[in-house]
Protein backbone atom coordinates (compact mmCIF):
# COMPACT_ATOMS: atom_id res chain seq x y z
CA UNK A 1 0.00 0.00 0.00
CA UNK A 2 0.99 3.88 -0.46
CA UNK A 3 2.21 5.31 2.36
CA UNK A 4 4.41 8.06 3.91
CA UNK A 5 6.77 7.81 6.81
CA UNK A 6 7.81 10.23 8.84
CA UNK A 7 10.11 9.04 11.62
CA UNK A 8 10.87 11.40 14.13
CA UNK A 9 7.74 12.28 15.98
CA UNK A 10 9.65 14.75 17.99
CA UNK A 11 12.21 16.96 17.33
CA UNK A 12 13.65 19.93 19.39
CA UNK A 13 16.37 22.51 18.04
CA UNK A 14 17.86 25.56 19.78
CA UNK A 15 16.50 29.06 18.26
CA UNK A 16 19.02 29.70 15.37
CA UNK A 17 19.68 26.09 14.65
CA UNK A 18 19.47 24.32 11.25
CA UNK A 19 16.41 22.14 11.15
CA UNK A 20 15.92 19.19 8.45
CA UNK A 21 12.73 16.58 8.80
CA UNK A 22 12.79 13.46 6.76
CA UNK A 23 9.95 12.10 4.97
CA UNK A 24 9.86 9.05 3.09
CA UNK A 25 7.33 7.62 0.78
CA UNK A 26 6.78 3.82 -0.24
CA UNK A 27 7.21 3.32 -3.69
CA UNK A 28 4.96 5.10 -6.42
CA UNK A 29 5.18 6.58 -10.11
CA UNK A 30 5.30 10.13 -10.34
CA UNK A 31 4.39 11.57 -7.00
CA UNK A 32 3.69 15.19 -6.04
CA UNK A 33 5.20 16.05 -2.91
CA UNK A 34 3.75 18.49 -0.27
CA UNK A 35 4.59 19.93 3.41
CA UNK A 36 1.99 21.40 5.33
CA UNK A 37 2.36 22.93 8.84
CA UNK A 38 -0.17 23.17 11.15
CA UNK A 39 -0.43 25.24 14.64
CA UNK A 40 -2.17 23.87 17.34
CA UNK A 41 -5.99 23.76 16.79
CA UNK A 42 -5.93 25.13 13.36
CA UNK A 43 -5.78 23.88 9.67
CA UNK A 44 -2.79 23.35 7.53
CA UNK A 45 -0.67 25.55 5.63
CA UNK A 46 1.20 24.51 2.75
CA UNK A 47 4.90 25.43 2.80
CA UNK A 48 6.15 23.81 -0.56
CA UNK A 49 5.24 21.64 -3.09
CA UNK A 50 7.18 19.56 -5.77
CA UNK A 51 5.61 18.15 -9.09
CA UNK A 52 8.52 18.09 -11.18
CA UNK A 53 11.33 19.78 -12.77
CA UNK A 54 14.36 21.37 -10.54
CA UNK A 55 14.69 18.60 -7.08
CA UNK A 56 15.72 21.66 -5.11
CA UNK A 57 12.51 23.47 -3.91
CA UNK A 58 11.64 26.58 -1.78
CA UNK A 59 8.46 27.62 0.19
CA UNK A 60 7.76 30.32 2.53
CA UNK A 61 9.02 31.37 5.72
CA UNK A 62 12.79 30.40 4.85
CA UNK A 63 12.20 26.30 4.04
CA UNK A 64 13.33 24.79 1.48
CA UNK A 65 12.90 20.64 0.60
CA UNK A 66 14.69 18.04 -1.58
CA UNK A 67 13.32 15.59 -3.76
CA UNK A 68 16.08 12.51 -3.90
CA UNK A 69 13.60 10.07 -5.93
CA UNK A 70 16.56 7.28 -5.47
CA UNK A 71 16.28 7.39 -2.23
CA UNK A 72 12.04 7.85 -2.09
CA UNK A 73 12.61 10.96 0.28
CA UNK A 74 11.77 14.53 0.11
CA UNK A 75 13.12 16.39 3.26
CA UNK A 76 12.01 19.59 4.30
CA UNK A 77 15.31 22.15 5.39
CA UNK A 78 15.51 25.60 7.24
CA UNK A 79 18.97 27.03 7.55
CA UNK A 80 18.22 28.95 10.66
CA UNK A 81 14.80 28.48 12.99
CA UNK A 82 12.99 30.73 14.60
CA UNK A 83 10.53 30.43 18.06
CA UNK A 84 7.59 31.05 15.75
CA UNK A 85 8.49 27.51 13.52
CA UNK A 86 7.07 25.12 16.57
CA UNK A 87 4.53 23.52 15.16
CA UNK A 88 3.50 19.94 13.59
CA UNK A 89 4.89 19.31 9.92
CA UNK A 90 3.14 17.23 7.88
CA UNK A 91 4.47 15.78 4.52
CA UNK A 92 2.41 14.23 1.87
CA UNK A 93 2.20 12.38 -1.30
CA UNK A 94 -0.61 12.22 -4.07
CA UNK A 95 0.29 9.58 -6.85
CA UNK A 96 0.10 10.12 -10.59
CA UNK A 97 -3.93 9.48 -11.07
CA UNK A 98 -4.72 9.84 -7.87
CA UNK A 99 -6.78 12.92 -6.15
CA UNK A 100 -6.14 12.14 -2.78
CA UNK A 101 -3.36 13.13 -0.49
CA UNK A 102 -1.57 10.44 1.51
CA UNK A 103 -0.10 12.08 5.04
CA UNK A 104 2.29 11.38 7.29
CA UNK A 105 2.07 11.35 10.75
CA UNK A 106 3.75 14.51 11.43
CA UNK A 107 6.47 15.43 13.20
CA UNK A 108 6.26 17.81 16.19
CA UNK A 109 8.95 21.14 16.16
CA UNK A 110 9.59 22.27 19.25
CA UNK A 111 12.17 24.88 19.67
CA UNK A 112 14.33 26.02 22.57
CA UNK A 113 15.29 29.65 23.28
CA UNK B 1 -10.71 36.01 0.03
CA UNK B 2 -11.96 34.65 2.97
CA UNK B 3 -10.27 31.13 1.98
CA UNK B 4 -11.80 27.78 2.98
CA UNK B 5 -13.86 28.34 5.70
CA UNK B 6 -15.82 25.26 8.09
CA UNK B 7 -18.79 25.45 10.41
CA UNK B 8 -19.29 24.89 13.07
CA UNK B 9 -15.69 25.14 14.56
CA UNK B 10 -16.72 22.95 17.41
CA UNK B 11 -19.71 20.58 18.42
CA UNK B 12 -20.50 17.67 20.75
CA UNK B 13 -22.67 15.11 19.44
CA UNK B 14 -23.86 11.71 21.43
CA UNK B 15 -23.39 8.16 20.47
CA UNK B 16 -25.84 7.00 17.42
CA UNK B 17 -26.40 10.74 15.96
CA UNK B 18 -26.28 12.41 12.92
CA UNK B 19 -24.03 15.24 11.91
CA UNK B 20 -23.67 17.92 9.12
CA UNK B 21 -20.55 19.87 8.63
CA UNK B 22 -20.49 22.29 6.39
CA UNK B 23 -17.52 23.80 3.94
CA UNK B 24 -16.91 26.59 1.79
CA UNK B 25 -14.05 26.38 -0.71
CA UNK B 26 -11.18 28.85 -1.64
CA UNK B 27 -13.23 31.54 -4.33
CA UNK B 28 -12.58 29.74 -8.11
CA UNK B 29 -12.09 26.32 -6.66
CA UNK B 30 -13.83 23.66 -7.76
CA UNK B 31 -12.89 21.04 -5.67
CA UNK B 32 -13.31 20.03 -2.51
CA UNK B 33 -11.69 16.99 -0.29
CA UNK B 34 -12.36 16.04 3.48
CA UNK B 35 -10.01 14.86 5.96
CA UNK B 36 -10.43 13.38 8.96
CA UNK B 37 -7.52 13.99 11.88
CA UNK B 38 -7.76 11.79 14.51
CA UNK B 39 -5.82 13.59 17.45
CA UNK B 40 -2.01 12.86 17.15
CA UNK B 41 -2.19 11.51 13.65
CA UNK B 42 -2.11 12.92 10.25
CA UNK B 43 -5.10 13.46 8.29
CA UNK B 44 -7.18 10.86 6.49
CA UNK B 45 -8.69 10.93 3.26
CA UNK B 46 -12.55 10.43 3.84
CA UNK B 47 -13.18 11.72 -0.22
CA UNK B 48 -13.57 14.23 -2.89
CA UNK B 49 -16.31 16.32 -4.67
CA UNK B 50 -16.01 17.65 -8.07
CA UNK B 51 -18.76 18.65 -10.87
CA UNK B 52 -21.47 17.40 -7.44
CA UNK B 53 -20.13 14.15 -7.80
CA UNK B 54 -18.17 11.80 -5.64
CA UNK B 55 -14.67 11.84 -7.65
CA UNK B 56 -12.39 9.29 -5.10
CA UNK B 57 -12.79 7.86 -1.76
CA UNK B 58 -11.28 6.81 0.95
CA UNK B 59 -11.23 3.63 3.06
CA UNK B 60 -14.48 5.06 4.88
CA UNK B 61 -17.66 3.14 5.77
CA UNK B 62 -20.68 4.34 4.11
CA UNK B 63 -22.04 6.23 7.34
CA UNK B 64 -19.72 8.88 5.88
CA UNK B 65 -21.14 10.48 2.83
CA UNK B 66 -20.87 14.10 1.24
CA UNK B 67 -22.71 16.59 -1.16
CA UNK B 68 -21.46 18.93 -3.25
CA UNK B 69 -23.52 21.79 -4.32
CA UNK B 70 -24.07 23.88 -7.78
CA UNK B 71 -21.72 27.08 -5.93
CA UNK B 72 -18.60 24.25 -5.32
CA UNK B 73 -19.96 24.18 -1.34
CA UNK B 74 -19.85 21.02 0.38
CA UNK B 75 -21.63 19.09 3.22
CA UNK B 76 -19.97 15.67 5.59
CA UNK B 77 -22.99 14.01 6.87
CA UNK B 78 -21.93 11.40 9.50
CA UNK B 79 -24.46 8.74 10.49
CA UNK B 80 -25.01 6.64 13.48
CA UNK B 81 -21.95 8.34 15.06
CA UNK B 82 -19.33 6.55 17.24
CA UNK B 83 -16.73 7.70 19.66
CA UNK B 84 -13.90 6.36 17.43
CA UNK B 85 -15.66 9.49 14.95
CA UNK B 86 -14.25 12.16 17.36
CA UNK B 87 -11.42 14.39 15.38
CA UNK B 88 -10.80 17.06 13.53
CA UNK B 89 -12.84 17.33 10.18
CA UNK B 90 -10.60 19.27 7.63
CA UNK B 91 -12.00 20.80 4.48
CA UNK B 92 -9.52 21.18 1.38
CA UNK B 93 -10.35 22.84 -1.95
CA UNK B 94 -8.52 22.96 -4.74
CA UNK B 95 -9.09 23.74 -8.72
CA UNK B 96 -8.89 20.47 -9.84
CA UNK B 97 -5.73 18.19 -9.12
CA UNK B 98 -4.19 21.64 -8.05
CA UNK B 99 -2.18 22.23 -4.34
CA UNK B 100 -5.29 21.82 -2.12
CA UNK B 101 -5.81 24.84 0.35
CA UNK B 102 -7.19 23.73 3.85
CA UNK B 103 -9.83 25.10 6.02
CA UNK B 104 -9.54 25.46 9.85
CA UNK B 105 -11.38 22.37 10.76
CA UNK B 106 -14.32 20.92 12.75
CA UNK B 107 -13.81 19.57 16.02
CA UNK B 108 -16.18 16.99 16.70
CA UNK B 109 -16.77 15.42 20.15
CA UNK B 110 -18.82 11.87 20.24
CA UNK B 111 -19.79 11.44 23.95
Amino acid sequence: AQSVTQPDIHITVSEGASLELRCNYSYGATPYLFWYVQSPGQGLQLLLKYFSGDTLVQGIKGFEAEFKRSQSSFNLRKPSVHWSDAAEYFCAVAFDGSYKLIFGSGTRLLVRP
Amino acid sequence: DAGVTQSPTHLIKTRGQQVTLRCSPKSGHDTVSWYQQALGQGPQFIFQYYEEEERQRGNFPDRFSGHQFPNYSSELNVNALLLGDSALYLCASSLTTGEAFFGQGTRLTVV
